[in-house]
């Protein structure tokens, strides 16, 4: 069956510092979303990437999805303390209405 | 800002048990789905419901768990006879699409469920 990886499992960074976190599928995407959960809370959508190429920024975030729609990125610049969490993406395989989650990333951040 | 409800937050149960577990949907949301994430591990599909049926189930979704919409409000989640391994948070989603903007999924609390 489908399969979304993720790395890194941990990222421990200093405040100000950058944060990347990758994910890859084992089938070819319709869509791959991104959900950031904090400790003890629940999963938040952040984003939905739909092309191939596709990049969307919020703020200081980035995502970015592959050409091939195998792969997706996460990058935030100048990390802040409220940044901590455990960053998801979820992907769909085309004409299928189930959501496959990575196993996440968790950011820690140093003050 | 409209928000998915759960209830109830923390369920203990003994194995063998039934239990339910509540939602409340965004009002004016059409397409409702069941999560799982075991404590320290990711987020797994359970079920996805649209228009009083299963649109999509996962293996872990088996003869045990059934899912209802009993009125215009509620989502269920029940599981018939409880297992250890059933011991989870459950989180309840809906959404209002399946495409584009319409498709962000809208997560509920959770419900710990505890199972001794």
């Amino acid at each position: 069956g489908q399969q979304v990886m993720q790395i890194p499992q941990y990222q421990h960074v200093q405040e100000g510092e950058d944060f990347t976190t990758y994910c890859n599928s084992s089938t070819t995407l319709s869509n791959i979303q991104w959900y950031k959960q904090r400790p003890g809370g629940h999963p938040v959508f952040l984003i939905q990437l739909v092309k191939s190429g596709e990049v969307k920024k919020q703020k200081r975030l980035t995502f970015q999805f592959g050409e091939a729609k195998k792969n997706s990125s996460l990058h935030i610049t100048a990390t802040q303390t409220t940044d901590v969490g455990t960053y998801f993406c979820a992907g769909e395989e085309d004409s299928s209405y189930k959501l496959i989650f990575g196993s996440g990333t968790r950011l820690l951040v140093r003050p | 800002e409209p928000e998915v409800t759960q209830t109830p937050s923390h369920q203990v149960t003994q194995m063998g048990q039934e239990v339910i577990l509540r939602c409340v949907p965004i009002s004016n949301h059409l397409y409702f789905y069941w999560y799982r994430q075991i404590l320290g591990q990711k987020v797994e599909f359970l079920v996805s419901f649209y228009n009083n049926e299963i649109s999509e189930k996962s293996e872990i979704f088996d003869d045990q768990f059934s899912v209802e919409r009993p009125d215009g409000s509620n989502f269920t989640l029940k599981i018939r006879s409880t297992k250890l391994e059933d011991s989870a948070m459950y989180f309840c989603a809906s959404s209002e699409g399946l495409a584009g903007p319409t498709y962000e999924q809208y997560f509920g609390p959770g419900t710990r469920l505890t199972v001794t």
